[in-house]
């Protein structure tokens, strides 16, 4: 089970947009669409951000969202905030191994 | 209120045997699965495993297999993760989450630092 790949590191300026890719392979992401957001503080517990690839729970902002297009699914987060620096992991249900579920590596938000 | 809530900071010996747990409540804990997550010092997250507590099917990530032990006792809403023997490269803190439907990981321990050292 390979992880998926995110890009290490991204960054913006205060209310302008970014975009997190998430690429997998056709045994998860293109296949399922069963692609999570997280969203990771310093010190904090991870905090669901998107599910099932462009949902919501509840009392999440609606700046987040998020979409895929074939092996590679995106998270969005627009009119970014200082708050909004973080870590972000996604994570995708898997037909390869026997877990049936792998993270990708995780990629740093900085906000200018 | 949905809450997770975990055993917690350890500090262990190489070769010791350890524990940990993660109790839920605020729901039916035999109807959602439990994962167990692992993150070490200044890296990314990794499933380690995940069980069903209705009926203890309990899946592991391949390099965990064999290394750790994923339980649940239903009597006291309670999910467990355990190491027969530890190394300093157990070194991590570990999550519990509970997932509410297919990617849906909503519900989060706030984690239980191990500590490996001689």
């Amino acid at each position: 089970q390979s992880a998926l790949t995110q890009p290490a590191s991204v960054s913006g300026s205060p209310g302008q947009s970014i975009t997190i890719s998430c690429t997998g392979t056709s045994s998860d992401v293109g296949t399922y669409n069963f692609v999570s957001w997280f969203q990771q503080h310093p010190g904090k517990a991870p905090k669901l951000m998107i599910y099932d690839v462009s949902n919501r729970p509840s009392g999440v902002s609606n700046r987040f969202s998020g979409s895929k297009s074939g092996n590679t699914a995106s998270l969005t987060i627009s009119g970014l905030q200082a708050e909004d620096e973080a870590d972000y992991y996604c994570t995708s249900y898997t037909s390869s191994g026997t877990l049936g579920w792998v993270f990708g590596g995780g990629t740093k938000l900085t906000v200018l | 209120e949905v809450q997770l809530v975990q055993s917690g900071a350890e500090v262990k010996k190489p070769g010791e045997s350890l524990k940990i747990s993660c109790k839920g409540s605020g729901y039916s804990f035999p109807t959602y699965w439990i994962g167990w997550v692992r993150q070490t010092p200044g890296k990314g997250l990794e499933w380690m495993g995940v069980i069903n507590p209705g009926d203890s099917d309990t899946r592991y990530r391949p390099s965990f297999q064999g290394q750790v032990t994923i339980s649940v006792d239903k009597s006291i809403s309670t999910a467990y993760l355990q190491w027969s023997s530890l190394k300093a490269s157990d070194t991590a803190i570990y999550y519990c989450a509970r997932q509410v439907a297919a990617s849906r990981w909503e519900h989060w321990g706030q984690g239980t630092l191990v500590t490996v050292s001689s």
